[in-house]
């Protein structure tokens, strides 16, 4: 059974970096059938897909337009997890924070428990 | 603004049947398969529907999908107050090229 265990909520200031990590249990980042996702969720711009990193003989990267020149996502084989960070972060980066395993097709079916990120000053 | 548009909210009373609607554009659902997702207060969203129709192991039959043209829907038969929740849909969107989701609709049990 897959479970995604996400580190704790933080609070980052206006400009900096902000960074969640998302650690795997029962599969691999490395698995060539799965992706592995980050997805946020704010009250003003709802459910948010943001970007995705996946291993087919190689890693590739997909990632949001809105998110592009922005955001890293970073997969971590000796440890099992994947991360996201975002540069120049803004309050509207204010928001709960998702990671989430995807199958063929898309479907985001295993999720984290959420983490919540604050942008203040 | 969600891509894929939905009725904020939705109410009925136990043993009731709901559905919830959710609309979008050949983008997305007039080609693509659609999701539905279950989100409980304080919780992280849940797959509850894949693939148009398809449930995923422990989701009871009250739930059922369909999709018709650019639209889908959700339908809850035989309402439960534990049924009262946050529902989404969602679905790829190929001008996108990622995953699209409604703004949600907040289903109230009586």
């Amino acid at each position: 059974q897959v479970q995604l265990l996400q580190s704790a909520p933080g609070l980052v200031k206006p400009s900096q970096t902000l960074s969640v990590t998302c650690v795997i249990s029962g599969d691999s980042v490395s698995s060539n059938s799965a992706a592995w996702n980050w997805i946020r969720q704010s009250p003003s711009r709802g459910l948010e897909w943001l970007g995705r990193t996946y291993y087919r003989s190689k890693w590739y990267n997909d990632y949001a337009v809105s998110m592009k020149g922005r955001m890293t996502i970073n997969p971590d084989t000796s440890k099992n997890q994947f991360s996201l960070q975002l540069n120049s972060v803004t309050p509207e980066d204010t928001a709960v924070y998702y990671c989430a395993r995807s199958g063929n097709g898309g479907v985001l079916v295993v999720w984290g428990q959420g983490t919540l990120v604050t942008v203040s000053s | 603004q969600s891509v894929l548009t939905q009725s904020p909210s939705a109410s009925g009373t136990p043993g009731q049947r709901v559905t919830i609607s959710c609309s979008g554009g050949i983008s997305n659902i007039g080609t693509k398969t659609v999701n539905w997702y279950q989100q409980l207060p304080g919780t992280a969203p849940k797959l509850l529907i894949y693939t148009n129709n398809q449930r995923p192991s422990g989701v009871p039959d009250r739930f059922s999908g369909s999709k018709s043209g650019t639209s889908a829907s959700l339908v809850i038969s035989g309402l439960q107050s534990d049924d009262e929740a946050d529902y989404y849909c969602a679905t790829w969107d190929d001008r996108l090229n990622g995953p699209v989701f409604g703004g949600g609709t907040k289903l109230t049990v009586l």
